[in-house]
């Protein structure tokens, strides 16, 4: 099993433009999380799904849109790129309840000039 | 959304001492505490998953108790080693469908 993997590891976009990060999973896990990482700033959760076609908004929304087509995949879109998106991004996965850990991807590492 | 607290934030420790660290929560409408153990240039990856009053959990040298009437969970590491230099997070569940993180105690052991 490849577990959580990430695509891409590392992208640097200019202010403006457009990008998808791909977090894939499987181990037919129904809920899917994206974190992103700062300095100083733990982890923190800017979208969620706990099935294939739900979405909902985490602590960190504004400036990133999210799609689950598939309960495989769990997409996380930035329209409109801003420096401020810069940083870590982390994609992880549960069985869904309180009870089960997190399974976490190796990170992308986002550049926004 | 609830405050998760970890201190120390940074510790350093010689090789072969025990250490320990806090995790502190809201006491109120808890639901499970994890934590999870984040080496550098890796993905953080589960330690122990807690949601009973008094539990406590134990991997190896490693181990956790938790007190949720006071909102606190310790994480104990006996005789640390090198490759127990990692960052540790602790994390509760707001509701029943997301983690909120701590910010980490990052762990140092020197040689």
């Amino acid at each position: 099993n490849a577990g959580v993997t990430q695509t891409p590891k590392f992208r640097v976009l200019k202010t403006g433009q457009s990008m998808t990060l791909l977090c894939a999973q499987d181990m037919n896990h129904e809920y899917m999380y994206w974190y992103r990482q700062d300095p100083g700033m733990g982890l923190r959760l800017i979208h969620y799904s706990v099935g294939e076609g739900t979405t909902a908004k985490g602590e960190v929304p504004d400036g990133y849109n999210v799609s689950r087509l598939k309960k495989q995949n769990f997409l996380l879109g930035l329209e409109s790129a801003a420096p401020s998106q810069t940083s870590v991004y982390f994609c992880a996965s549960t069985y869904g309840t309180k009870l089960n850990e997190q399974f976490f991807g190796p990170g992308t590492r986002l550049t926004v000039l | 959304i609830l405050n998760v607290e970890q201190s120390p934030q940074s510790l350093h420790v010689q090789e072969g001492d025990s250490t320990n660290f806090t995790c502190s929560f809201p006491s109120s409408n808890f639901y499970a505490l994890h934590w999870y153990r984040w080496e550098t240039a890796k993905s953080p990856e589960a330690l122990f998953v807690m949601t009973l009053n008094g539990d406590e959990k134990k991997k190896g040298r490693i181990s956790a108790t938790l007190n949720t009437k006071e909102g606190y969970s310790y994480l104990y590491i006996k005789g640390s080693q090198p490759e127990d230099s990692a960052t540790y997070l602790c994390a509760c569940f707001q509701g029943a469908q997301k983690l909120v993180f701590g910010q980490g105690t990052r762990l140092t052991i020197n040689p």
